[in-house]
């Protein structure tokens, strides 16, 4: 089946630095990827939608200038966490949607631990 | 906006028990309603979904019908196993996915 492959799956930093999480979809194109946060104990909280070669969409609350998201090519999708702070610490987790299809499918996620 | 509601976890069962897992949905109109599973250290895996109203989801002996008038959604087992633990995911699909908070299922041999 489709995969998505997202790296790294586990990132500890200081705070003040900044992270990239990759996200590729290995055997399909994808126009849209969308990424998600997850708190313990919580929902995956949608961040943002990126459409491949436009910016991205961010939902309510979440700062574009803290998470920048890039999707440079149908298969590649970026979150930069800029200025990483402990309360960024979270479980960050992409999907990609299939050009041909519209199916969902969804990267192993990314545990960052900002000290 | 669409949410989902699920019951919190965790679950935990022996083998061969009768599974159930509640999910609830508000919405405007009718989504498609999902659930996922997510096994340890792997990405969430779509394990079955219902697109209109009445229909049944199934897949690997869990099924979920989508319930219109009580705006539910919730999985069913019937004979547990250890391989089926992990956490699960109920979802509606706007225009994105809105995903409940999961629940953790401990299936014990």
């Amino acid at each position: 089946g489709a995969v998505v492959s997202q790296h790294p799956s586990r990132v500890i930093c200081k705070s003040g630095t900044s992270v990239k999480i990759e996200c590729r979809s290995l055997d399909f194109q994808a126009t849209t990827m969308f990424w998600y946060r997850q708190f313990p104990k919580k929902s995956l909280m949608l961040m943002a939608t990126s459409n491949e070669g436009s910016k991205a969409t961010y939902e309510q609350g979440v700062e574009k200038d803290k998470f920048l998201i890039n999707h440079a090519s149908l298969t590649l999708s970026t979150l930069t966490v800029t200025s990483a702070h402990p309360e960024d610490s979270s479980f960050y987790i992409c999907s990609a949607a299939d050009r041909a299809t519209g199916k969902l499918f969804f990267g192993s996620g990314t545990q960052l631990s900002v000290l | 906006g669409n949410s989902v509601t699920q019951m919190e976890g965790p679950v935990t069962l022996s083998e061969e028990a009768f599974l159930t897992i509640n999910c609830t949905y508000t919405a405007t109109g009718y989504p498609s309603l999902f659930w996922y599973v997510q096994y340890p250290g792997e990405g969430l895996q779509l394990l079955l979904k219902a697109t209109k109203a009445d229909d049944k989801g199934s897949n690997k002996g869990f099924e979920a019908t989508y319930r219109k008038e009580t705006t539910s959604f919730h999985l069913e087992k019937g004979s547990v196993q250890v391989s089926d633990s992990a956490v699960y995911f109920c979802a509606s699909r706007g225009r994105a996915l809105t995903f409940g908070s999961g629940t953790r299922l401990q299936v014990q041999p």
